[in-house]
């Protein structure tokens, strides 16, 4: 069964604007990935947060996570046309098996 | 290219059939993992090695899947009497063991089966 529920279950922006993306999960973990998956390809992984991380960076990249509210988001910064993809977070509870929610597709317009 | 394999690509075959998927991992990762994804979900947890020992399976692996991973690198998964059910994306995944019992899994480009 799918733990994550990312919201919105899609988003079209303009190039250049911001797009972020919600995760909400159901169990304690020990970390939180978020990937990225361009049509019919294989995943992408993009950040890890581990459950005492509250933010990370990387690139245009911005991850939070807040284990009170079980809940993730991933910021995307001034968007381009190759961000159009899925993107999904994941959950890692016991160092073995991850969890994906259902994703997010975005759709970054020229 | 250092990357997860995995072959076929695409993979046609007709219900009742035998398939083998094949998944060649990064090659010092000791941890290999096998997931389904069907079309607009994200993937579902199949199975795990580390080494060559299969040490977790999910309900969804009902007993015409099997998996291996013989001598601790490559790993196949095998499905028999295919039904039209079966039909997705198999992703490989692996990843290193490494002083945090948690690492980056890396994923392969996967196979897409189509059950007719």
């Amino acid at each position: 069964s799918q733990q994550g529920e990312e919201d919105p279950q899609a988003l079209s922006i303009q190039e250049g604007e911001n797009a972020t993306m919600n995760c909400s999960y159901k169990t304690s973990i020990n970390n939180l990935q978020w990937y990225r998956q361009n049509s019919g390809r294989g995943l992408v992984h993009l950040i890890l947060i581990r459950s005492n991380e509250r933010e990370k960076h990387s690139g245009r990249l911005r991850v939070t996570l807040d284990t009170s509210k079980k809940s993730s988001s991933l910021l995307i910064t001034a968007s381009r046309a190759a961000d159009t993809a899925s993107y999904f977070c994941a959950t890692d509870l016991r160092g073995s098996r991850l969890t994906f929610g259902e994703g997010t597709q975005l759709t970054v317009n020229p | 290219d250092t990357g997860v394999s995995q072959n076929p690509r695409h993979k046609i075959t007709k219900r009742g059939q035998n398939v083998t998927f094949r998944c060649d991992p990064i090659s010092e990762h000791n941890r290999l993992y096998w997931y389904r994804q069907t079309l607009g979900q994200g993937p579902e947890f199949l199975t795990y090695f580390q080494n060559e020992a299969q040490l977790e399976k999910s309900r969804l692996l009902s007993d015409r899947f099997s998996a291996e991973r013989p001598k601790g690198s490559f790993s196949t998964l095998e499905i028999q009497r295919t039904e039209q059910g079966d039909s997705a994306m198999y992703l490989c995944a692996s990843s290193p063991q490494g002083v945090m019992v948690t690492d980056t899994q890396y994923f392969g480009p996967g196979t897409r089966l189509t059950v007719l």
